[in-house]
């Protein structure tokens, strides 16, 4: 099946650097997702990126959808400790492949700030 | 944005037991809700999806008999796990697909099964 890889696995940064993590894929996606999960909650969506070369910013967070359609990245500028967390990626199929609204999540960069 | 709600927030039951999880879009309408579980330190694991009124759509694995989907209407699906085994122990997330097909998530629920 269709998987994502996601890295780095995990990143220890000070405060006020700023952070980038990318996935990769096999496959064409038409839509990339990147979701943040504190621990015991559910994942809060903070980006979605729906066009080839679509460049999206939300606050200190900016992704991209690869032009390939294979891949994307999350920036976080200027981290703060409350940037702690797990960011997934996640990428919905094109619908000509049988895809629907599922999504196919990478497995997650792990995220430390240190004060 | 999106809110989507989940309950109970935690759940321990006994073994051989059933338990009910709700799954409620509460700003909008969802046709179609997802039903994921989560093992620690793990990314998320898609078990189904649940379609409003219609069967749930089940992934490869998951035993449709023990994981009861319903999704009677457009804001509610539930999932009912039966005769609850201390493997099933586990974080269960869903979520609820929004006009531009992206998908909001629940809070979880965390079973416990002893």
């Amino acid at each position: 099946g269709q998987q994502l890889n996601q890295s780095p696995q995990s990143m220890f940064i000070q405060e006020g650097e700023d952070v980038s993590m990318n996935c990769t894929s096999s496959s064409i996606f038409n839509t990339w997702l990147w979701y943040k999960q504190d621990p015991g909650e559910g994942p809060v969506l903070l980006i979605a990126l729906y066009k080839a070369g679509e460049l999206t910013s939300n606050g200190r967070l900016t992704a991209q959808f690869g032009i390939t359609r294979k891949d994307s990245f999350l920036n976080i500028s200027a981290s703060i400790p409350s940037d702690v967390g797990i960011y997934f990626c996640a990428g919905q199929l094109e619908a000509a492949q049988g895809g629907s609204e599922k999504l196919v999540f990478g497995k997650g960069t792990k995220l430390t700030v240190n004060p | 944005g999106a809110v989507v709600s989940q309950h109970p927030s935690r759940v321990i039951c006994k073994s051989g037991t059933s338990v009910k999880i709700e799954c409620r879009s509460l700003d909008f309408q969802a046709t179609t809700m997802f039903w994921y579980r989560q093992f620690p330190k793990k990314s998320l694991m898609l078990m189904a999806t649940s379609n409003e009124g219609s069967k749930a759509t089940y992934e490869q694995g998951v035993e449709k008999d023990k994981f009861l989907i319903n999704h009677a209407s457009l804001t509610l699906s539930t999932l009912t796990v039966t005769s609850a085994h201390p493997e099933d122990s586990s974080f269960y997330i869903c979520s609820a697909v929004g006009l531009v097909y992206e998908q909001y998530f629940g809070p979880g629920t965390r079973l416990t099964v002893t």
